[in-house]
């Protein structure tokens, strides 16, 4: 079983509508949590981070339930540019560095 | 103030081959992590350099070897070049006193065919 699961997608929605992906975490451990946005051919960055409490920004939100292991990003009033593949991403306790990916869901967002 | 270099941007080689890739940190950071991203794959973590020596290291084969230098930069060695080799390598530099997830950024990567 992999450690980061999400559904790969693709998730085709038009323009204006609100899109949630959804991630699972195996290890109990896991320390933070964070969403990363990787365009096509790219390297990844940073989204956000993910808390217990959520958190927003702009149009996006993300929440955090530890007790499910579960990882969610709401994206509202979606954009062309929105297009991307997301990935939710941990790190564990001692291996603070060590990012762990999951394999990303890819969204296309059309007009 | 230059972000996170890798070098080259794209590589070819044949299987058995041996492949050198560079990667030169964000400035101030001292940290550098290496990442294998294959095709419809999350970045898998390879291993991390600090103080020249490795700090962790990801379940890669021996075949998989690094190096840092004293102004922080980075090699990634590998050995016997396989087709599964194929992958986008991702170097991401981090400062050792934020060593967590919000601290690090990512390199436009090496795209690595092995043919």
């Amino acid at each position: 079983r992999k450690e980061v699961e999400q559904d790969p997608g693709p998730f085709n929605v038009p323009e204006g509508a609100t899109v949630a992906f959804n991630c699972t975490y195996s290890n109990s451990a896991s320390q933070s949590f964070f969403w990363y946005r990787q365009d096509c051919r790219k390297e990844p960055k940073l989204l956000m981070s993910v808390y217990s409490s959520g958190n927003e920004d702009g149009r996006f939100t993300a929440q955090l339930n530890r007790a499910s292991q579960y990882i969610s990003l709401l994206i509202r009033d979606s954009k062309l540019s929105d297009s991307a593949t997301y990935l939710c991403v941990v790190t564990n306790v001692g291996t603070a560095s060590k990012l762990t990916f999951g394999t990303g869901t890819r969204l296309q967002v059309t007009l | 103030d230059a972000g996170v270099t890798q070098s080259p941007t794209h590589l070819i080689k044949t299987r058995g081959q041996q492949v050198t890739l560079r990667c030169s940190p964000k400035s101030g950071h001292d940290t550098v992590s290496w990442y294998q991203q294959a095709l419809g794959q999350g970045p898998q973590f390879i291993f991390q350099y600090y103080e020249e020596e490795e700090r962790q290291r990801g379940n890669f084969p021996d075949r998989f070897s690094g190096h840092q230098f004293p102004n922080y930069s980075s090699e990634l060695n590998v050995n016997a070049l396989l087709l599964g080799d194929s992958a986008l390598y991702l170097c991401a530099s981090s400062e050792s006193s934020g060593w967590s997830g919000l601290g690090q950024f990512f390199g436009p990567g090496t795209r690595l065919t092995v043919l």
